[in-house]
Parts: structure tokens; sequence; C-alpha cells
């Protein structure tokens, strides 16, 4: 079965400033995809990025980009430029690959505030 | 394009009671998963339905919870006889193809009392 491990309960950051969120995982698969999901207050799960294992180029949305070591088996998420609407729970969700698969194992969450 | 719909938002039963949360997925969307949201918990997945069939409930309890998704309107998340610990926010969430990026409703926050 597979595990995902986010050390962080709680994080803040100032505005403007880059903030860290990590995040592990274990798991015996070597074909997944790796994600981070945000939820606001308003209680919407909202895809931030998505990472296949098979990729060695970390990927990136807009500010939001992931530092993906496999070998570590970790998988953590960097808010540039924070924003006060990035205030939110986040969490780091692991999916088997190969086609048929289509649960979503996901950790217990960050709560990033981001002051103003 | 709506996105995934769920209703209500919130939900008030009392013990034994039963709940129904519906689940209206995005257009042209045929696979619909539930997940459940404990308090301090991620999310854990709890069934896997396309439409008229039931692909996988490993994740449900074998008593009391049953879902289903009719052929013709929303998924139905039905809780019989609700016990506190049911308490929970209960998320939908769709896709179009199986290992597709899943879009998720805003979640039923169930309340027993």
């Amino acid at each position: 079965a597979q595990t995902v491990t986010q050390s962080q309960p709680e994080m803040s950051v100032q505005e403007a400033e880059t903030v860290t969120l990590s995040c592990t995982y274990d798991t015996s698969e070597n074909n997944y995809y790796l994600f981070w999901y945000k939820q606001p207050p308003s209680r919407q799960m909202i895809l931030v990025i998505r990472q296949e294992a098979y990729k060695q180029q970390n990927a990136t949305e807009n500010r939001f980009s992931v530092n993906f070591q496999k070998a570590a088996k970790s998988f953590s998420l960097k808010i540039s430029d924070s924003q006060l609407g990035d205030t939110a729970m986040y969490f780091c969700a692991f999916m088997k690959g190969g086609g048929s698969n289509y649960k979503l194992t996901f950790g217990k969450g960050t709560l990033l505030t981001v002051n103003p | 394009n709506a996105g995934v719909m769920q209703n209500p938002r919130h939900l008030v039963r009392r013990r034994g009671q039963e709940a129904r949360l519906r689940c209206s997925p995005m257009k042209g969307h045929s696979h619909v998963y539930w997940y459940r949201q404990l308090p301090e918990e991620g999310l854990k997945f709890m069934v896997y339905l396309q439409k008229e069939n039931i692909i996988d409930e490993s994740g449900m309890p074998k008593e009391r919870f049953s879902a289903e998704f009719p052929k013709e309107g929303p998924s139905i998340l039905r809780i019989q006889q609700v016990v506190r610990g049911d308490s929970a926010a209960y998320f939908c969430a769709s896709s179009a193809y199986l290992d597709e990026k899943l879009f998720f409703g805003s979640g039923t926050q169930l309340s027993v009392l």
C-alpha cells in the first residue's frame, strides 16, 4: 500500500515571499503520478500541479513548481511570490499509473497562511 | 461547462436517520469517485462508479453505506442509520477517462447530532 506523508501541519509566509511545502511518499511502484491539491476555505479541491514519475523534469505551473526526487521519494511544492489567495490547505497525493488506476492517496495536508 | 456539482452543501442529521448525498459529474464525464475527509485528515477513497455500475467499493464501509450512479440523474451516496462517526466532508470527483485528471466538487459537510 502507498503512504503519503506531509510533515508540516502548518506553515506561514509573508506576501510576495517564497515557501516550500514538503511531501514524502512510500511505494514499490515504478509508474505513478503525484499531485498537489489546494483546498481553500470554500472547501473546493483544486488541482495545482501534477507530475508523472517517468518524467525527470520538474513540473511547473506559473508560480507553482515542484522538486521531484524519485530516489528519495520526495515531492515538495514551491510557491513563489506568495499571494493572499494562496492561503489554503495543501494536500499531496499519489496515484498508481498504468491506465487502470484511479485511487488517489492523500497526505494529511499542510495549512498555509499567507500574511499581508 | 459547469463543474462537479454536489448538494446539499451542508447536511445535518440525527443519529439513526438516513443521509443522501448527490453528485452531478461534469458534462461528458462517466467516471465518478466518492471520497471522505474526516477532521484533520486527507481525503480517503470510498467508491468508484461508472454509469449503472459499481467498479470498486473497497474503501466503503460494508454496512450502512451504499452508492449508485443511475443511467439518468446524479450519483447518490446513501448512509443509513447515521452515527456520529459518519460526520465528515464527502467529496465527489469525476473524470472523462480512467487515469485522467480528477475534477472535484465542493463537498457535502455531513454533521450527525
